[in-house]
């Protein structure tokens, strides 16, 4: 296994588009993890899966934000009408999960650039 | 007030020197990171640890659980070593809550 993938790297979108992004995470890992980055600022935190289940999401993922892993395998995180606050490095990191805390693997990220 | 405080913002060294970066945090975790993030964005994890010190390299990163503070020292270093670090800490959710990095330059 080569690590957490995410595709795109890049995205340039227009104002108002919806854009799609996806994070193959390593395989046995049932932990999923997506994460938001700022220039200058540290990442902060969107959502997170266990398996299929979202088990958790910030106040920053507003309603046109929305994140699934069908099958608890990839995950897509997809933004409705974006806007110029959008932009940003989108993190996907995945660990294994259950009782003990696991570090966590990161991929490469997609910036967004929303004009 | 951040939850995890990192300081210096900014840092640059002289190739040799030997480097403190320091992390507060404000709440109780179950473990506390240190994650070194290069230009283009990757993440990669360093340490993770929830007692006392760990040592890989050059790198050594220690906590005082009672005192809630971290750091991570690196010893002779080199340009190589110029990147951002990161301190992040993991509480009785699984997330990661991080500080805002300290950019470290390394000069030759």
């Amino acid at each position: 296994d080569t690590g957490v993938s995410q595709n795109p790297r890049h995205k340039i979108t227009k104002r108002g588009q919806n854009v799609t992004f996806r994070c193959d995470p390593i395989s046995e890992h049932n932990r999923l993890y997506w994460y938001r980055q700022t220039l200058g600022q540290g990442p902060e935190f969107l959502t997170y899966f266990q398996n299929e289940a979202q088990l958790e999401k910030s106040r920053l993922l507003s309603d046109r934000f929305s994140a699934e892993r069908p099958k608890g395998s990839f995950s897509t995180l997809e933004i409705q009408r974006t806007e110029q606050g959008d932009s940003a490095m989108y993190l996907c990191a995945s660990s294994f999960g259950g009782r003990y805390i696991y570090e966590q693997y990161f991929g490469p990220g997609t910036r967004l650039t929303v004009t | 007030k951040n939850e995890v405080e990192q300081s210096p913002q900014n840092l640059t060294a002289q190739e040799g020197e030997f480097i403190t970066i320091n992390c507060s945090y404000s709440v109780g975790i179950s473990a506390l990171h240190w994650l070194q993030q290069h230009p283009g964005g990757g993440i990669v994890s360093l340490f993770m640890l929830s007692s006392g010190k760990k040592k890989h390299g050059r790198l050594i990163a220690t906590i005082n659980i009672q005192e809630k503070h971290s750091s991570l020292h690196i010893t002779a270093s080199h340009p190589r070593d110029s990147a951002v670090y990161i301190c992040a800490v993991t509480g009785s959710a699984r997330q990661l809550t991080f500080g805002s990095g300290t950019q470290l330059t390394v000069l030759p």
